[in-house]
């Protein structure tokens, strides 16, 4: 079973709307953290906002908030005002707790996200 | 500013041959990093866990006689194409964990390698 669900593979949206991208996740750990990177055609990974299991509050970070529903396992992003230079790959990923230290990254498809002029 | 850097940003070598890309902690230690693969339009794969003195983690499937990861310090892990052939042509990139205030255990990549076999 798929651990992290994106389920749309491309969005576009209009320049300065708000646009949310989806993500679903499937674990049975009780503390797990919530990640998002936005890929351009680059190929860097670049961190945008992060929440753990037990955060109460949604997180924010600037204009990238998650919309994190605990008992419905959703973990949408959302960017307000969308900018031109938004238009990337953006990815869910979830950390789960293993045994020992190390703490792997598991990622979604990813959902295209293009803004438009 | 950057956290994790990677090097280098794009490689092309010969069929047989081998190749090194480097992953390097900035100002922070770092026993655990990651490397991942991903082909074009695809989501990230992880390779293997690189462990700090120890042996690294390998993935189910991926062959660890090609894809020799060494982590000889804190701030440096390096992933070793060896007898590069072109279906090796991929994009690979590592990461490692950091620890903010802010954000937790926050996990950051480094730039990519471009890997062009020919």
């Amino acid at each position: 079973a798929q651990k992290i669900t994106q389920t749309q593979p491309g969005m576009f949206v209009q320049e300065k709307e708000a646009v949310t991208l989806d993500c679903t996740y499937d674990t049975s750990d009780q503390s797990y953290g919530l990640f998002w990177y936005k890929q351009p055609s680059s190929g860097e990974m670049i961190f945008l906002i992060y929440q753990g299991s037990y955060d109460e509050q949604n997180a924010t970070e600037g204009r990238y908030s998650l919309n994190f529903q605990k008992a419905r396992k959703s973990a949408n992003l959302v960017i307000s005002a969308s900018q031109l230079g938004d238009s990337a790959m953006y990815f869910c990923a979830m950390r789960e707790a293993l045994s020992g230290s190390a703490r792997q990254l598991t990622f979604g498809s990813g959902t295209q996200l293009t803004v438009l002029p | 500013g950057a956290v994790v850097s990677q090097h280098p940003s794009r490689v092309i070598c010969k069929s047989g041959t081998s190749v090194k890309i480097e992953c390097r902690s900035l100002d922070f230690q770092a026993t655990t990093m990651f490397w991942y693969r991903q082909f074009p339009k695809q989501s990230l794969m992880l390779m293997a866990t690189s462990n700090e003195g120890s042996k690294a983690t390998y993935e189910q499937g991926v062959e660890k006689d090609k894809f020799l990861i060494n982590h000889a310090s804190l701030t440096l892990s390096t992933l070793t194409v060896t007898s590069a052939h072109p279906e090796d042509s991929s994009f690979y990139i590592c990461s490692a964990r950091v620890h903010r205030p802010s954000s937790g255990n926050t996990i950051y990549f480094g730039e990519g390698s471009w890997l062009t076999v020919v």
